[in-house]
């Protein structure tokens, strides 16, 4: 069964510290994608980026950063230099299949960033 | 701003009433989603179709549940004889021909069910 687990209910850190979101999946299939969302206070979800369970190359996106590895079914998110924006419920999701129907999600994880 | 859009906004109404929500994807996304998301949870994946053809329902979707997408464009998701149960956001989705892994999310209509 595929599962989504951010362990990390709530975040609070104060701007420009850095701070990790955790995300841990389990899967059976050997082609699968994983995405982060970003949920702020409005509501609406922004999609932040996809990896494909053959790409393990970290990523880095301006102050954003991705940690996959496969080896501990893990798929952290990092942020450098945090700000008061940042704050939102950022979700984890899984997808197996290659057309990318179900999004499996997390129950997020909620970041306040106070200044 | 040609993003997902979802009507209504918010919707309020007492158990036992039938209510309809409607998607409109970004145009010539050919895949739609929706998918439903309670209070601290993740949202939680109900239905899906490409174009007009609905290929998947979650066992989430009971029979009081019903989704259209009649001409392959805008979608509906009707609720029967609703439940406080039922009381939740319902987001919708849509994703193009050519990468249907990146889904473009849509604000949500919430639900209250008194």
């Amino acid at each position: 069964a595929q599962k989504v687990t951010q362990a990390q209910t709530e975040i609070s850190v104060v701007e420009k510290e850095d701070v990790t979101l955790d995300c841990v999946y389990e899967t059976r299939d050997t082609t699968y994608y994983l995405f982060w969302y970003k949920q702020p206070p409005s509501g609406e979800l922004v999609f932040l980026i996809r990896r494909n369970s053959f790409d393990e190359q970290n990523e880095i996106s301006g102050r954003y950063s991705w940690n996959f590895q496969k080896s501990t079914s893990s798929f952290n998110f990092t942020i450098t230099a945090s700000q008061v924006v940042d704050s939102a419920v950022y979700f984890c999701a899984l997808s197996e299949n290659q057309a990318g129907t179900a999004l499996i999600f997390g129950k997020g994880t909620t970041l306040s960033v106070s200044s | 701003d040609t993003g997902v859009s979802q009507d209504p906004r918010h919707k309020i109404t007492k158990r036992g009433q039938n209510v309809t929500f409607r998607c409109d994807p970004i145009s010539e996304h050919n895949r739609l989603y929706w998918y439903r998301q309670t209070l601290g949870q993740g949202p939680e994946f109900l239905t899906y179709f490409q174009n007009e053809a609905q290929l998947e329902k979650s066992r989430l979707l009971s029979d009081r549940f019903s989704a259209e997408r009649p001409k392959g464009s805008f979608s509906t998701l009707e609720i029967q004889r609703t439940e406080q149960g039922d009381s939740a956001m319902y987001l919708c989705a849509s994703s193009p021909r050519t990468s249907g892994l990146k889904q473009f999310f849509g604000p949500g209509t919430r639900l209250t069910v008194l």
